[in-house]
């Protein structure tokens, strides 16, 4: 069955730092989504993006965000000077379809922590 | 903006019993989709079930049922002859029809299983 998949699993880093986390989303979707969950809370909108360019996103993300598909395959998110609040899990999503209906299948997730 | 409610931060119950999540959600629009997400330890995130706001009857998948109450905007899980394997965070989602379909989420329901 396809899947969602995201590289690293777990990310260190240090304040200040740029970070990449990377996301395979399923090979026929169209719709890609970054969403985050700090430790204990509930998981947050990041950013949508379809037909390469940024189609919604929250106020998280703000200038210090960015996201890209540079092929066919991979879409990234990237964090340019992460803040030690930045630690989360960040979760990547894929879905076929923009229709409300259409399942988001979510990546395994990647750790990232800011120290 | 739309917003979710899971009212219970945790609940157990003994294995082979049924349990109900509760979520209620807040919304102007009339058609929209609702969905539960399961969060293992692993925290990965995974399709539980899902309910178009426009459909009456009660969406269940094997052991897995909702509650759907459009008026009362309530949507609550059912889990029926529950197993270790269910123990997880439950997530409550809303997704609108309109824009990019971003999924907005609940704070959770830590649900653990008793041998």
């Amino acid at each position: 069955e396809p899947e969602v998949t995201q590289t690293p699993s777990h990310q260190v880093t240090q304040m200040g730092q740029e970070v990449i986390l990377r996301c395979v989303p399923i090979s026929n979707h169209l719709y890609f989504y970054w969403y985050r969950q700090i430790l204990g809370q509930k998981v947050e909108f990041l950013v949508s993006f379809y037909n390469n360019e940024i189609s919604e996103k929250s106020e998280i993300f703000d200038d210090q965000f960015s996201v890209e598909r540079p092929d066919g395959s991979n879409f990234t998110l990237k964090i340019r000077s992460t803040k030690l609040e930045d630690s989360a899990m960040y979760f990547c999503a894929s879905s076929g379809q923009a229709s409300g209906g259409d399942t988001q299948y979510f990546g395994p997730g990647t750790r990232l922590t800011v120290l | 903006a739309q917003t979710v409610t899971q009212s219970q931060p945790e609940m157990s119950v003994q294995e082979a019993e049924t349990v109900t999540l509760s979520c209620t959600y807040d919304t102007s629009e009339s058609d929209y989709y609702l969905f539960w997400y399961k969060q293992p330890p692993s925290r990965q995130m995974i399709l539980v079930i899902r309910q178009e706001a426009y459909k009456q009857q009660n969406a269940t998948e094997n052991r897995f049922s909702v509650n759907f109450q459009k008026a009362a905007k309530s949507f609550s899980l059912k889990i029926s002859d529950s197993q270790l394997g269910d123990a997880a965070m439950y997530f409550c989602a809303y997704r609108s029809v309109r824009g990019a379909q971003k999924l907005v989420f609940g704070q959770g329901t830590r649900l653990t299983i008793n041998p």
